[in-house]
């Protein structure tokens, strides 16, 4: 089973400035097949980015994903208020498809 | 207009049995996998398993794999996630999800579901 470490857990930030998160996994994720999503408190989660890097429709594009092997990133550019939030990666390239165990983009 | 609707929140008391249900509609049900994903409350997401309808393929993520049973009724578009005998640990949200490429190929979950509170209380 892959394991997703997110990084870090909590990122206080203000509206305007830039997101980073991690997502490292145990073993290489085949073909990047490397999913973020974004949850909003009391709804399902969203899909935000696959294949590592293309963005899902509708998204906007100040979220951007990155990385490939082990290392993957999620920026946004300029965060919006509607952003802050918690973010899960995932792999599903293999069974069983693991999540990452969030980061809560919270304001400053 | 894919949609997934889940049946409603349920309160149980542990030992007790449950099936919950996921119903597909606005797509070819039986070409796509559902997924089954738990969050406890207040906690991260885990995929739980999976099943391919058009066949039952199904695969279970070890740490539910013998906890609970995912099925699946292609001919009213319903997947299904039931227990034989619940414990007060099984209190969580659950999600059925659907990825966005048909067939048996890897996708991330594009459609979800409402979600279905389990409550399991003496």
């Amino acid at each position: 089973e892959i394991v997703l470490t997110q990084s870090p857990g909590t990122l206080s930030l203000s509206p305007g400035e830039r997101a980073t998160l991690s997502c490292r996994a145990s073993q290489t994720v085949s073909s990047s097949y490397l999913a973020w999503y974004q949850q909003k408190p009391g709804q399902a989660p969203s899909l935000l980015i696959y294949g590592a890097s293309t963005r899902a429709t509708g998204i906007p594009d100040r979220f951007s994903g990155s990385g490939s092997g082990t290392d993957f990133t999620l920026t946004v550019s300029r965060l919006e208020p509607e952003d802050f939030a918690v973010y899960y990666c995932q792999q599903y390239g293999s069974s069983p498809g693991t999540f990452g165990q969030g980061t809560k983009v919270e304001i400053k | 207009e894919v949609q997934l609707v889940q049946s409603g929140a349920e309160v149980k008391k542990p030992g007790e049995s449950l099936k919950i249900s996921c119903k597909g509609s606005g797509y070819t049900f039986t070409t796509y996998w559902i997924g089954w994903v738990r969050q406890m409350p207040g906690k991260g997401l885990e995929w739980m398993g999976i099943i391919y309808p058009g066949d039952s393929d199904t695969r279970y993520s070890p740490s539910f794999q013998g906890q609970v049973t995912i099925s699946a009724d292609k001919s009213i578009s319903t997947a299904y996630l039931q227990w034989s005998s619940l414990k007060a640990s099984d209190t969580a949200m659950y999600y059925c999800a659907r990825p966005s490429a048909a067939g048996k190929v890897p996708s991330a979950f594009d459609y979800w579901g409402q979600g279905t509170l389990v409550t399991v209380s003496s």
